[in-house]
């Protein structure tokens, strides 16, 4: 069963950091792109960033471009999301999402709530 | 950026009857692999997204199949059938085919 399980949300200051994470299980994780999208309380979707196989390939939203870095490691099976100077309107539930092919994502996490706020 | 526009974004429809939501995008979302990367999510309150349909008409295991996809170009509608309880949810249409990826503001389906 494919399982994708995020961690790392929190309530943070502006211009804090926070490390999202994002365990996968029941498939080969190297054998996907993953994303991040996130949706703000009660309002729609955004997609935040894309990552490839190999991680050699990156994109993102431009109002994350330069302050969020996504990364992952297939040894272990995890995605991360580093988003440095957060800005209120960052404040969102998180979700980990895989790309069972081109231009699309199948399975989405629960999601991981982020905060910004003084 | 690719902007997709639902239609209706509020949706009452009365339970056993057909509903029809549309998506337009700003620019065609044909890939120049001739593929159109057009998906459509369900949402139902308090639950992650869960995809419907991929590539504009292609159905997900192990969803109904009163939930149909059409479209092509700059136009697309998601097709329910026959409307039941469970189907009550927001709706999102999303293209895949230009970066950044982008979604529909959704279209909430109610029961009248």
């Amino acid at each position: 069963e494919v399982q994708l399980v995020e961690s790392g949300g929190g309530l943070v200051q502006p211009g804090g950091s926070l490390r999202l994470s994002c365990a996968a299980s029941g498939f080969t994780f190297s054998s996907y792109r993953m994303s991040w999208v996130r949706q703000s309380p009660g309002k729609g979707l955004e997609w935040v960033a894309n990552i490839k196989q190999d991680g050699s390939e990156k994109y993102y939203v431009d109002s994350v471009k330069g302050r969020f870095t996504l990364s992952r490691d297939n040894a272990k099976n995890s995605l991360y999301l580093q988003m440095n100077s957060l800005r209120a309107e960052d404040t969102a539930v998180y979700y980990c999402a895989r790309g069972d092919q081109k231009g699309t994502t199948d399975y989405w996490g629960q999601g991981t709530l982020v905060t910004v706020s003084s | 950026d690719v902007v997709m526009t639902q239609s209706p974004l509020s949706l009452p429809v009365t339970l056993g009857q057909p509903a029809s939501i549309s998506c337009r995008s700003s620019q065609s979302l044909v890939y120049s692999d001739g593929n159109t990367y057009l998906s459509w999510f369900q949402q139902r309150p308090g639950q992650s997204p869960r995809r419907l349909i991929y590539k504009v008409s292609n159905r997900d295991s192990g969803v109904p199949d009163r939930f149909s996809g059409s479209g092509s170009g700059t136009d697309f509608t998601l097709k329910l059938s026959r409307v039941e309880a469970e189907d009550v949810a927001v709706y999102y249409c999303m293209q895949g085919t230009h970066w950044p990826w982008t979604f529909g503001q959704g279209t909430k389906v109610e029961i009248k």
